[in-house]
């Protein structure tokens, strides 16, 4: 399996403009989480779904943020509008809690610049 | 609201020490992992600990879990300096569906 793979990988953007993160998750996974990491705050869990639902997504800064998985190969997170504040790396994992494990494998990671 | 504490935040080394890096946990949990950062990169998993008394080895790495205690521990021997790095310990709650929270990270320095 190629890992969990997000896009892109770099994204810069203006304030005001809409910006949206994808992630393919490890075939097989149920669990897929989206952090936000900075150095102010460390790694913040944004949201995670388990099967395709949103499970918590009380980690979501606000109404400009939303994610969705429409099915179990693909989620994306969006930002409308975008802030300067919202620069950060963002990463999705996902895991399994098939036999117990619920190791989480990370992506990449998007790193996001808002100017 | 469950909480995961690590210290120190940085360490600086020298090559050949040894030391240990605390994980403290505010409630009941599942499992711990401990996961590594390289700078610019993506979060590698080191060890996954399922069970009170639980000890995993790789290397010069250790880690241990007292579920009791709600402790992790990850224990460095004789470093080296390929060993620098930032280290995460996360908690996971089974019954929120998986939910698996990050302590603050420790920034590593192994200088010779």
């Amino acid at each position: 399996d190629a890992g969990v793979i997000q896009s892109p990988r770099h994204e810069v953007t203006e304030m005001g403009q809409e910006v949206t993160l994808r992630c393919k998750p490890i075939s097989g996974h149920n669990s897929l989480f989206w952090y936000r990491q900075t150095m102010m705050r460390g790694l913040e869990l944004l949201i995670y779904f388990n099967n395709n639902v949103p499970i918590d997504d009380s980690g979501m800064p606000e109404d400009r943020f939303s994610a969705k998985m429409p099915n179990a190969s693909f989620s994306t997170l969006k930002i409308q509008p975008s802030e300067p504040r919202d620069s950060a790396v963002y990463f999705c994992a996902s895991s399994s809690s098939q036999g117990g494990n619920t190791e989480a494998f990370f992506g990449q990671g998007t790193r996001l610049t808002v100017v | 609201e469950l909480k995961v504490e690590q210290n120190p935040l940085f360490l600086s080394m020298q090559e050949g020490k040894n030391y240990t890096i605390y994980c403290n946990y505010s409630t009941t949990s599942d499992r711990l992992y401990w996961y590594r950062q390289d700078p610019g990169k993506s979060l590698e998993s080191l060890f996954v600990l399922l069970s009170n008394g639980a000890v995993k080895q790789e290397g010069r790495l250790m880690a241990s879990l007292d579920t009791k205690a709600r402790l992790s521990t990850l224990h460095i021997t004789a470093a080296v300096h390929d060993l620098s790095a930032t280290y995460f310990c996360a908690v996971s709650i089974y019954n929120q569906g998986g939910k698996l929270i990050f302590g603050q990270g420790t920034e590593l320095s192994v200088k010779p």
